[in-house]
């Protein structure tokens, strides 16, 4: 039982790059969720999903991109990166929004 | 809109010291409210949660929080620290049909031997 896991684990990109974020489940959760964190800022919900073939924007969305096409994993793409976009960034899952959300172990996203 | 207030940045406290760890939320319904610990480099992981009953609720680690409805807080305790407790700690808040958490800013937690 993995849990949550990311991939990759870290990414250095330039400005104007894109790259994909991998999150998978074996939980079989319904829900899952992209954060992002910043010093300070605490962890800002990207986008979030309640169910396989579903998406929503969440607290930032802007510059990103998520689909959910089977229901153990949540891509989170940016299309253009940008230096604003350097952080850690986490995926969750959960059954539902009462119960515990199970974390992965982050990707640590520099762009250049 | 569900907010939620962690009122310190960072608490220092002595080895084998008390510490209360403060957050307060703001929901004009029912809230469920949790608290997160984030050891360094690693993942969020659950420390304790409130959804309905009893107001203190004791969670993992020796770690407790008591839910106050008055006073909008749900503050999390431990009567004596740990080095290994030193870690960032998130309260979050939801509510009866939202679909997503609120997390607080966050508070670094430091053990001093």
């Amino acid at each position: 039982n993995a849990g949550v896991t990311q991939t990759p684990k870290f990414r250095v990109l330039k400005t104007g790059q894109s790259m994909t974020l991998l999150c998978a489940q074996d939980m079989n959760h319904e829900y899952m969720y992209w954060y992002r964190q910043d010093p300070g800022m605490g962890l800002r919900l990207i986008h979030y999903s309640v169910g396989e073939g579903t998406t929503a924007k969440g607290e930032v969305p802007d510059g990103y991109n998520v689909s959910r096409l089977k229901k153990q994993n949540f891509l989170l793409g940016l299309e253009s990166a940008a230096p604003s976009q350097t952080s850690v960034y986490f995926c969750a899952s959960s059954p539902d929004t009462y119960n515990e959300q199970f974390f992965g172990p982050g990707t640590r996203l520099t762009v250049l | 809109a569900q907010s939620v207030t962690q009122l310190d940045s960072q608490v220092p406290v002595f080895e084998e010291a008390p510490v209360e760890l403060r957050c307060n939320y703001s929901s004009s319904v029912s809230v469920y409210l949790f608290w997160y610990v984030q050891y360094p480099n690693q993942g969020l992981q659950l420390l304790l949660k409130y959804l309905s009953g009893s107001t203190l609720v004791k969670g993992i680690n020796g770690f407790e929080a008591e839910f106050n409805k008055s006073q909008t807080s749900f503050h999390l305790r431990k009567p004596s620290v740990h080095i290994s407790d030193t870690a960032e700690y998130f309260c979050a808040v939801t509510q009866w049909g939202a679909q997503k958490l609120v997390f607080g800013q966050g508070t670094r937690l430091t053990i001093n031997p």
